[in-house]
């Protein structure tokens, strides 16, 4: 069965830094692009970072260029991002995803989530 | 960045309706759109893949269709599991973009 388990979220002051990690089980996670995924609270879906199999791409979108970096470790089965210089704006929960094999199809298993809250 | 648009962003429906979601994508996506269902409290779980293609375990009851910018989720007869929030997102390019969301509720 494929389980993808995050954490590490939790609170933080703006400014401050956080690192998220996803402990991936029952598929050949070197064999995956991955991605995270946020959502606010209340608000809808946001695609935030994806990584190839390898770790020799990765993408993210512009609100979190400089701040995140997303890596992998495939002899641990673990994806994770490295938040800093946060923003009020990035709390929310953030989702790990597996992308379906195949150019671009989808994400088709995703963790639990886990909740950044970054507040004073 | 490709902006997908999504409507209605609510609709109020009965158990047996034929319910129809549209995403608009901002410029040409080929087939490269994909569609979630969402449950408070609980992670996206991914539809349809491709813009039509059925992903495995989900219901034949849910279907897709369109290409290029006009895209349509459709639930045949809408059933109490059904009621959620669904969600298209676009994989043609980075970053790949999700719509807005359609909340579907009980009439």
């Amino acid at each position: 069965e494929v389980q993808l388990v995050e954490s590490g979220g939790g609170l933080v002051q703006p400014g401050g830094s956080l690192r998220l990690s996803c402990a991936a089980s029952g598929f050949t996670f070197s064999s995956y692009w991955m991605s995270w995924v946020r959502q606010a609270p209340g608000k809808g879906l946001e695609w935030v970072a994806n990584i190839k199999q390898d770790g020799s791409e990765k993408y993210y979108v512009d609100s979190v260029k400089g701040r995140f970096t997303i890596s992998r470790d495939n002899a641990k089965n673990s994806l994770y991002l490295q938040m800093n210089s946060l923003r009020a704006e990035d709390t929310a929960v953030y989702y790990c995803a597996r992308e379906r094999v195949g150019y671009s199809s989808g994400l088709d298993y995703w963790g639990q989530g886990t909740l950044v809250t970054v507040s004073s | 960045d490709i902006q997908l648009t999504q409507s209605p962003s609510f609709l109020s429906a009965s158990v047996g309706d034929r319910v129809t979601i549209t995403c608009r994508a901002s410029q040409g996506i080929s087939s490269y759109l994909a569609w979630y269902q969402q449950k408070p409290g609980k992670a996206p779980k991914l539809l349809i893949y491709a813009a039509s293609t059925l992903q495995s375990g989900v219901p034949s009851r849910f279907s897709g269709s369109g290409s290029g910018t006009e895209f349509t989720l459709t639930i045949s007869s809408l059933q109490p599991e059904d009621f959620a929030t669904y969600y298209c997102q676009q994989l043609n390019s980075y970053p790949f973009t999700f719509g807005g969301g359609t909340k579907v509720e009980i009439k």
